[in-house]
């Protein structure tokens, strides 16, 4: 049984390029969320998603960034044009619902050249 | 606004002691606690989930209590190992907010051999 699955594991862009970061839930997970992990700072919410619906984006910044979570396939988060401010750890988790627990993915390390 | 607070930051203690991590959130209003470790570099690994309705979860050596009332909830460790050195994370899933994980900073704990 995979855990969640997120790719790239590393991502090297430069400024004004986008980043797409993939991710795909545990089997059987209808809830997606990202967080942002900045050095020596805590885990950041950004967007809360189900099939085709995004519930909670007041984490998101307002410009550039997007989330989408479709009927088939995986979860994306969209990066336009990045900045070096963007260099992070981005992490995915997935949960069955409300009351169960989040599992999450390993991450995909986001490098702004 | 939902704040988690972890004490101590660090913390660092020899092979075989028991050890406390505290963790105190702002508002009681929570669907449930969890309870994370983070290794250098990796994702996180979910240890215990704890109900609003529940006072306390066990798994192995690993105990988490919960007090909504009061806003704590503790993870205690007995007999730590320096396999158990990790950075440990107490998230909420706050009633307030869609059902988002607010996270703590962590407590970094080294497990001296």
């Amino acid at each position: 049984n995979a855990g969640v699955m997120q790719n790239p594991r590393h991502l090297v862009r430069r400024r004004g390029q986008e980043a797409r970061l993939r991710c795909s839930p545990m089997k059987g997970h209808s809830h997606v969320y990202w967080y942002r992990q900045l050095p020596e700072e805590g885990l950041k919410f950004m967007v809360y998603l189900q099939k085709e619906n995004i519930i909670d984006e007041s984490g998101m910044p307002k410009e550039r960034f997007s989330a989408e979570f479709p009927k088939e396939g995986p979860s994306i988060l969209r990066i336009q044009q990045v900045v070096r401010g963007d260099s992070a750890a981005y992490f995915c988790a997935s949960s069955m619902g409300l009351a169960s627990p989040l599992h999450f993915g390993n991450g995909t390390r986001l490098t702004v050249t | 606004k939902q704040e988690v607070t972890q004490i101590p930051a660090a913390l660092s203690v020899p092979e075989g002691e028991n050890l406390v991590l505290n963790c105190s959130f702002t508002d009681s209003a929570i669907y449930n606690l969890q309870w994370f470790r983070q290794d250098p570099g990796k994702g996180l690994t979910s240890l215990l989930l704890i109900q609003s309705s529940q006072r306390e979860q066990t798994s192995g050596r690993l105990n988490a209590s919960l007090d909504k009332s009061s806003g704590r909830s503790t993870l205690y460790i007995a007999a730590s190992q320096p396999g158990d050195s990790a950075t440990y994370l107490c998230a909420v899933r706050d009633g307030g907010s869609q059902g988002n994980l607010i996270f703590g900073k962590g407590t970094k704990l080294s497990v001296k051999p």
